[in-house]
């Protein structure tokens, strides 16, 4: 059954440094997104991403962040100059739009501590 | 801002009970409402989605959309220690690459 991936599973970082994380989502799919839990919190939206350009955005997504399709396969998720507070597990979603139902798929996660 | 809330449990079963899980929100526009599965340090996996109001059944599995009353349920039927996870509501409005406003969780656990 196809899936996401996600790489790395988990990221250690310095407060300031850029991280970017990896996703491949499901082949067949046509919108992507990013959401991140904060441990013992909810599940957050971040960002989605259509035909090579970002359809939605909460407040969490500010300047520090950015997202990319580099080729074919692949969706990134940029964090610049990353904060403590950019501890998180951070999740890659994938859907195909049917034209009724929009079902997110998604990924394994991204631990990311940033010390 | 609280779209959609879900009581974190915990929630401790005994096996074979039958398990009721709910969720409540305030936007009236959302219009498709998914129950995923969440193990430990995992993604959340999709159990069930429905859309509008109704109900929806998979197996042990029984989804319930009430939008008069802005509340949603899941059932679980003859729960299994493998059931044993944190299950997510989540909700969105009808149009593609639209965000999901998830609940908090609720940790369900089921004692053989």
């Amino acid at each position: 059954e196809p899936e996401v991936t996600q790489t790395p599973s988990h990221q250690v970082t310095q407060m300031g440094q850029e991280v970017i994380l990896r996703c491949v989502p499901i082949s067949n799919h046509l919108y992507f997104y990013w959401y991140r839990q904060i441990l013992g919190q909810k599940v957050e939206f971040l960002v989605s991403f259509y035909n090579n350009e970002i359809s939605e955005k909460s407040e969490i997504f500010d300047d520090q962040f950015s997202v990319e399709r580099p080729d074919g396969s692949n969706f990134t998720l940029k964090i610049r100059s990353t904060k403590l507070e950019d501890s998180a597990m951070y999740f890659c979603a994938s859907s195909e739009w049917s034209g009724v139902t929009d079902t997110q798929y998604f990924g394994p996660g991204t631990r990311l501590t940033v010390l | 801002q609280k779209e959609v809330e879900q009581d974190p449990g915990p929630l401790s079963v005994p096996e074979g009970a039958i398990v009721s899980l709910n969720c409540t929100y305030s936007n009236s526009a959302f219009q498709y409402f998914m129950w995923y599965r969440q193990y430990s340090r995992k993604g959340p996996e999709l159990l069930m989605y429905t859309y509008s109001s109704g109900n929806k059944e998979d197996g042990r599995f029984t989804a319930q959309v009430d939008k008069s009353s802005k509340y949603i349920s899941l059932f679980i039927r003859d729960s299994q220690p493998s059931d044993s996870a944190t299950y997510l509501c989540a909700m969105s409005e009808d149009f593609a690459g639209n965000q999901f406003y998830f609940g908090t969780g609720t940790s369900l656990t089921v004692i053989p």
